[in-house]
């Protein structure tokens, strides 16, 4: 079953604020929402991961609406180094907490 | 840097041999999870240790298997390996083994079966 729901790809212009959505609609009250990004052929690296409120660290913020069924990652001032396929993943504790990466969205940043 | 290592980087093998992928988890992380990358399939969850113990068990194969030792490093055995089993394979690891522990992945090794 298809945990999360993400546009295939993005644009997002330098300087500006990135938005990105994800659908995760059957979550469970205890089950994080994360985020990861990967650049190429890298190693997924991690970004910021939520499971009520809404989260801010040095990288990005993340909205996690009310009925938690959706929520936002944002990178407020995109530059080009932010281009890469990000991972919108609900992790699913009831089997074993490990990762179900999706085909995640690939964000441009456009000079 | 993640402070995760694997080992080789780059590996080109042929098909039906064995060959052995290691991780060094970062300091403190109790925790090793293998994925696999691979063009049509995307990132798959293979296997989780916690010290030294086997976790959870994704889509992995009958002819691979894993290990944690005791100094928490692991390796990933693939064997008998055919030309699909040619992909990124990642290394990650966390404190914990819960869903609140976020993950760090390493640089993976570069599996080429010809």
């Amino acid at each position: 079953d298809a945990k999360t729901t993400q546009p295939t790809s993005m644009d997002c212009a330098e300087g500006r604020a990135a938005n990105l959505p994800c659908n995760h609609s059957t979550i469970s009250g205890n089950e994080y929402v994360y985020w990861y990004r990967q650049i190429h052929s890298q190693g997924p690296q991690y970004i910021i991961h939520g499971l009520k409120n809404n989260e801010t660290n040095e990288m990005a913020s993340l909205i996690i609406t009310e009925d938690r069924k959706s929520s936002t990652l944002i990178l407020p001032h995109a530059t080009l180094r932010d281009t890469a396929v990000y991972y919108c993943i609900v992790r699913v504790e009831s089997t074993g907490n490990q990762f179900y990466f999706g085909t995640g969205t690939s964000l441009t940043v456009i000079p | 840097d993640s402070g995760v290592t694997q080992t080789p980087k780059h590996l080109i093998t042929a098909t039906g041999q064995r060959v052995t992928l290691r991780c060094s988890p970062r300091s403190g992380d109790l925790s090793v999870y293998w994925y696999q990358q691979s063009l049509d399939q995307g990132l798959q969850f293979l296997i989780q240790y916690y010290n030294g113990e086997e976790r959870a068990k994704g889509n992995i194969l009958e002819r691979f298997s894993a290990q944690q030792f005791p100094d928490l490093h692991s390796e990933l055995n693939l064997s008998s390996l055919e030309l699909g089993d040619s992909a990124l394979y990642f290394c990650a690891s966390s404190a914990g083994g819960g869903s609140s522990s976020e993950q760090y992945f390493g640089p993976g090794t570069r599996l080429t079966v010809t």
